[in-house]
């Protein structure tokens, strides 16, 4: 099956240091991925879309210039956090769907998330 | 904007008992899907229904989708110390049917 990959799975780090999430899709190519967030025993909110090839679509609440993603090609897309504050401190997951094709009907493959520490 | 509700929050099961968690959308899906999420993991993908009034089982999992498409139920029977999950539902918010707005979740404690 289709497995997505993300790195790394925890990053702990001093505030005012921006960090860089790796979204991988490893055996199929997704021309849009999705951002997640997750606070700790809430739900997953989505971020972004991301698309290949052009800039993001952001969701509403969401700030471009402090979260930024790069969608530079057809199985890699990176979240950045920049000048990461202890309030950014959450699980950061990415998905992938395959668009075309016969398996455009099939859903999301999730990354298994990134632990964000800010101390 | 869309929203999806699911109840209960919270389920305290007896192990062994019966249980089921109910999602509710603003607006009619055009599919809705099912994760379960361990604490500290990730969500794993469980399932989606498309047609209306469709039933889908998987094990003691059964997986209905309303005739109206703007409600779905998750009915777990002889519940597991293992169960200690959180379920969530999701359903897409836009036209293409690719952005995924999720639930709440229904977090299950069991009492062995």
């Amino acid at each position: 099956g289709a497995v997505v990959s993300q790195h790394p799975s925890w990053v702990i780090c001093k505030s005012g240091t921006s960090v860089k999430i790796e979204c991988r899709s490893l055996d199929f190519q997704a021309t849009t991925m999705f951002w997640y967030r997750q606070f700790p025993k809430q739900s997953l909110m989505l971020m972004a879309t991301s698309n290949e090839g052009s800039k993001a679509t952001y969701e509403q609440g969401v700030e471009k210039d402090k979260f930024l993603i790069n969608h530079a090609s057809l199985t890699l897309s990176t979240l950045t956090v920049t000048s990461a504050h202890p309030e950014d401190s959450s699980f950061y997951i990415c998905s992938a769907k395959r668009l075309r094709g016969v398996y455009s009907n099939q859903p999301q493959h999730f990354g298994d998330g990134t632990r964000l520490s800010i101390l | 904007g869309q929203q999806v509700m699911q109840i209960p929050q919270y389920q305290h099961v007896q192990e062994g008992e019966d249980f089921t968690t109910y999602c509710n959308s603003s607006t009619t899906l055009s599919n809705i899907q099912w994760y379960k999420q361990r604490p500290g993991g990730h969500p794993v993908f469980l399932i989606q229904l498309v047609k209306s009034g469709e039933v889908k089982k998987q094990k003691r999992l059964t997986f209905q989708f309303g005739e109206a498409k703007k409600n779905s139920s998750l009915h777990i029977t002889a519940t597991k110390t293992t169960d200690v999950v959180t379920y969530f539902c999701a359903g897409p918010t836009d036209a293409a049917g690719n952005k995924l707005t999720f639930g709440g979740g229904t977090r299950v404690l069991v009492k062995p």
